[in-house]
């Protein structure tokens, strides 16, 4: 069974602090993503990548950055954390380099991030 | 940008009764897959249907997708407590060589005991 980890269910952090959010996925998947959920407005992509090092905006990047270094791990990186960034925060993988939309997609168990 | 958009948005129905939900879509698509996410956790896949299939089943779900309509449906038969969850339809638009699942918003299905 694919298992994607997240490393925090919840956190709380200040305005303007450094957030990171941690994802890893162990079965050799090419593509990863990182959605935020608000209610209401469903899941909104906010980056993905295809490959190490390789890296894609999705619909709402403003506000976040990503890393990914090694093909199993993907981060989600607030420069500043602000309170309009309060949400839960989802990662997935999936097959397919470059054609995610064909693949189904395995989804981490989320991250209720609260900026106060 | 959102496509795929569900209906109802919100259903409650009584256990051993069917759920009915919908989705349409706006573009052609490659594929169109549903989800499930129970209450505070990550989404789980339940079916993908391509866009040359019409019909699909798996256990007690039944997805149909009309192209020429642009729509889907996902029956969930003899419906029990633990099917209370979110539903979310999620499509893949074609043509496109770097597509991504585009998700809508969702409907809360309630099954009352």
């Amino acid at each position: 069974d694919v298992k994607v980890t997240q490393s925090s269910r919840y956190l709380v952090k200040r305005t303007g602090e450094k957030v990171f959010l941690e994802c890893v996925q162990d079965m050799d998947h090419e593509n990863m993503f990182w959605y935020r959920q608000d209610p209401g407005l469903g899941l909104r992509l906010i980056y993905f990548s295809y490959d190490v090092k390789m890296k894609e905006k999705g619909d709402i990047p403003e506000g976040y950055s990503v890393s990914r270094e090694k093909k199993e791990r993907f981060s989600l990186i607030l420069e500043s954390a602000s309170t309009n960034q309060t949400s839960m925060y989802l990662c997935a993988s999936s097959l397919g380099q470059g054609t995610s939309g064909k693949y189904e997609q395995y989804f981490g168990p989320g991250t209720r991030l609260t900026v106060t | 940008s959102q496509q795929g958009e569900e209906d109802p948005q919100a259903l409650s129905i009584q256990e051993g009764e069917n759920a009915t939900m919908n989705c349409s879509y706006k573009t052609s698509i490659n594929n169109l897959q549903w989800y499930r996410q129970n209450s505070g956790r990550g989404l789980v896949h339940l079916i993908l249907i391509r866009s040359n299939e019409r019909e699909k089943h798996s256990g007690r779900l039944r997805v149909t997708l009309d192209t020429s309509k642009k729509s889907s449906s996902l029956l969930i038969t003899a419906s029990r407590a633990a099917d209370t969850a979110s539903y979310f339809c999620a499509t893949d638009p074609a043509p496109g060589a770097n597509s991504k699942l585009t998700f809508g918003k969702g409907i809360t299905l309630s099954v009352r005991p």
